[in-house]
């Protein structure tokens, strides 16, 4: 299994201004999600972010708005840049950990960081 | 197109019963996975249950069980012997393969009120 903790779990921000998420596994992993979670909402899958690689955005979602740092296989970063109520919102890492059959494995996710935007 | 659906926002169960959560999913991917998770009020996501593509039979974990019926797209998780704290938020997601990794969607989730 994998262990997740995010910093910090939650937080109040003024719009405008931006806030990074940090996301520490206690394993190496290649691929690292991240999500958010609207009030009452699924989980929306931010982007993808590999280590020693660009990360993948989703449909929606942009670099300038989210920029992603991967330095390592156990540490991952999201920023919430100039933000706005819009972004009021649950962010959650998960990493994916390889099961013994091809295909099979496991996504882990951490607490979440909760975030408030006034 | 919605990928993963959940048709059910909420659904009541008595305790000690069993309870069916409806799930449908779209791909063209001959490989994926569906999974189903469990989000208590506490908002951490609890692993339930994996179902490959390609498995022959039917997954089962503990209470959980996946109804896999691949011909109509559908990973129906089924709750036996319901317990006072199976309430909680659950989601049906699949994982899609892509060239150089894989993603993982989430279909609106079904909310599940257990019965004393």
């Amino acid at each position: 299994s994998a262990v997740i903790s995010q910093k910090p779990s939650r937080d109040i921000c003024q719009r405008g201004t931006s806030l990074t998420i940090q996301c520490q596994v206690d394993s190496q992993v290649t691929m690292m999600f991240w999500y958010r979670q609207q009030p009452g909402q699924s989980l929306t899958l931010i982007a993808t972010a590999n280590q020693g690689s660009e990360a993948t955005y989703e449909s929606g979602f942009v670099i300038d708005k989210f920029p992603i740092s991967r330095p390592n296989l156990t540490f991952s970063t999201l920023t919430v840049s100039n933000m706005s109520p819009e972004d009021s919102s649950i962010y959650l890492c998960s990493v994916f950990l390889a099961g013994g059959a091809p295909g099979s494995g496991e996504q882990f996710f951490g607490p979440g960081t909760r975030l408030t935007v006034l | 197109a919605q990928k993963i659906t959940q048709t059910q926002p909420g659904m009541f169960v008595q305790e000690k019963e069993a309870v069916t959560l409806d799930c449908t999913y779209d791909t063209s991917d001959p490989s994926y996975g569906l999974f189903w998770y469990k989000q208590p009020s506490s908002g951490e996501m609890i692993f339930l249950i994996y179902q490959g593509s390609y498995d022959q039979q039917n997954a089962t974990e503990g209470r959980y069980s996946l109804n896999f019926q691949k011909a109509r797209k559908s990973a129906n998780l089924v709750i036996s012997a319901s317990q006072l704290g199976d309430s909680a938020m659950y989601f049906c997601a699949m994982r899609e393969v892509y060239t150089g990794g894989f993603k993982t969607i989430f279909g609106a989730g079904t909310r599940l009120f257990v019965k004393a």
